[in-house]
């Protein structure tokens, strides 16, 4: 079952924040958060595990919750490199899904001077 | 010194051609993937090796034949190719794809071959 992300698009510019949302409606053991720029390849953002946790990285940062099955992603102070298309990726318990991740859709998040 | 790496980056074709991506990782991963990625952006699991074992088919035609000649290889051969074959297709390798369902393993993606299909 693919976790729908929202919203599709964000336009920001220079200097605002963000926030996309990933939801799940099985129960999650990880989410993981990727970067794709056009034409690139996904780049690994963080990965947040069963537990709740919140994790930083720079100006980005996520929130995992286990009860809600969703995860936040929360990029602040957005500067131009931001722009891309971010991705969660879920994985799930249980011995047909080992090591498997289903992607959501993407966001678009476009970001100007 | 690329991490993981796939040829051809593009692949232009006729339908009914057979063709392959080859892939290779350098970081010492026990576990690869093969993804689509289509026109729409969707990124969806094909397959995935362990320690050159099959683990993940994704209900994927069986036009499409994976084979991991060892842990650091991935390679993907499609037969009688289709129009709705065109797409990126990304390899990914991961270390520590965990216990079942546990995947806690940060996936590193090639930079992707372009299939088109006339």
């Amino acid at each position: 079952q693919q976790p729908v992300q929202s919203p599709q698009a964000v336009i920001l510019r220079e200097g605002e924040d963000a926030v996309i949302n990933c939801s799940s409606s099985k129960a999650l053991y990880s989410v993981h958060w990727y970067r794709q720029k056009h034409g690139e390849a996904p780049v690994f953002l963080m990965i947040l595990l069963k537990g709740g946790e919140q994790k930083g990285h720079e100006k980005i940062s996520a929130s995992f919750n286990e009860k809600k099955q969703q995860s936040s992603l929360y990029l602040t102070a957005s500067q131009l490199s931001y722009s891309g298309t971010y991705f969660c990726g879920t994985g799930y318990a249980g011995g047909t899904s080992y090591g498997k991740l289903t992607f959501g859709q993407g966001t678009i998040l476009t970001v100007h001077p | 010194d690329t991490a993981v790496s796939q040829t051809p980056k593009y692949l232009v074709t006729q339908m009914g051609n057979d063709k392959s991506i080859k892939c290779e990782q350098n970081l010492g991963h026990d576990t690869m993937y093969w993804y689509k990625q289509d026109s729409k952006k969707f990124l969806k699991i094909m397959f995935s090796y362990n320690n050159k074992e099959l683990i993940i088919n994704e209900t994927v035609p069986n036009r499409f034949s994976p084979k991991s000649p060892d842990k650091a290889h991935l390679n993907l051969h499609i037969n009688s190719l289709e129009l709705g074959d065109s797409a990126v297709y990304f390899c990914a390798s991961s270390q520590g794809a965990g216990l079942a369902g546990k995947n806690t393993g940060e996936l590193f993606f090639g930079e992707g071959s372009r299939l088109t299909v006339l």
